[in-house]
């Protein structure tokens, strides 16, 4: 299986400034036949679903804020949040779909500083 | 736009099997473009993907190595849902569980989900 590992744990944010959350694969989720990387990133509020945020390591979901944004690629990959908002407060996740079984990151909880 | 509705019981005995439903609306349980899945959330495991059923001329499951002797998920096209089904639960099956559609080909990740329903294995 592949195993996602995120870092850090927690994040306290000051209102307005950059949130970094990062996501490491235990092995490539790189598909050379698509030129894509297969990774995902969630957010979930407490008693929701998790909400898709970017697919494909960095394509923003329609209707969510440019200050999401996704980069990386191979194995490490980053979630940033460029100036954050209070709605921001939540757990994210990252997910790996290159191969079965799909596999999340143990979440990230990102709090007001 | 593709809505999941779950239902079934949140409150399980242990050894028995756990069963809930997914109802979708605004798209098609049979299919090409989709594969229907279940996910899980508890604290000691975190979010695990469980196993989906697709069509493709013919239906597919793939199940998670963690369930597969004990999980069946099933379509059924007269009712466009599909169904999970694990049996032999232990407390360590107490969950969060969701539904969630995934992508036809390389788009394999979740979106939407369904709502969640808290299942709670105990006597």
């Amino acid at each position: 299986d592949i195993v996602m590992t995120q870092s850090p744990d927690s994040l306290g944010v000051s209102l307005g400034e950059r949130a970094t959350i990062n996501c490491k694969s235990s092995q490539s989720v790189f598909n050379s036949f698509n030129s894509k990387n297969h990774l995902a990133w969630y957010q979930q509020k407490p008693g929701q679903p998790p909400k898709l945020l970017i697919y494909w390591a960095f394509t923003r979901e329609s209707g969510v804020p440019d200050r999401f944004y996704g980069s990386g690629s191979g194995t490490d990959f980053t979630l940033t949040i460029s100036s954050l908002q209070a709605e921001d407060v939540a757990v994210y996740y990252c997910l790996q779909y290159y191969r079965t079984p799909w596999t999340f990151g143990q979440g990230t909880k990102v709090e007001i500083k | 736009q593709v809505h999941l509705q779950q239902s079934g019981p949140g409150l399980v005995k242990p050894s028995q099997t756990l069963s809930l439903t997914c109802a979708i609306s605004g798209d098609s349980v049979s299919g090409k473009s989709a594969t229907w899945n279940w996910i899980r959330q508890s604290p000691s495991r975190g979010l695990e993907w469980l196993g989906r059923t697709y069509y493709r001329s013919q239906w597919y499951n793939d199940y998670a190595d963690s369930v597969k002797s004990r999980i069946t998920i099933n379509p059924d096209t007269s009712k466009n849902q599909f169904s999970l089904h694990l049996n032999s639960v232990t407390p360590e099956d107490s969950a969060v569980y969701y539904c969630g559609r995934g992508g036809s080909d390389y788009d394999n990740w979740f979106d939407p989900w369904g709502q969640g329903t808290l299942v709670t294995v105990s006597s």
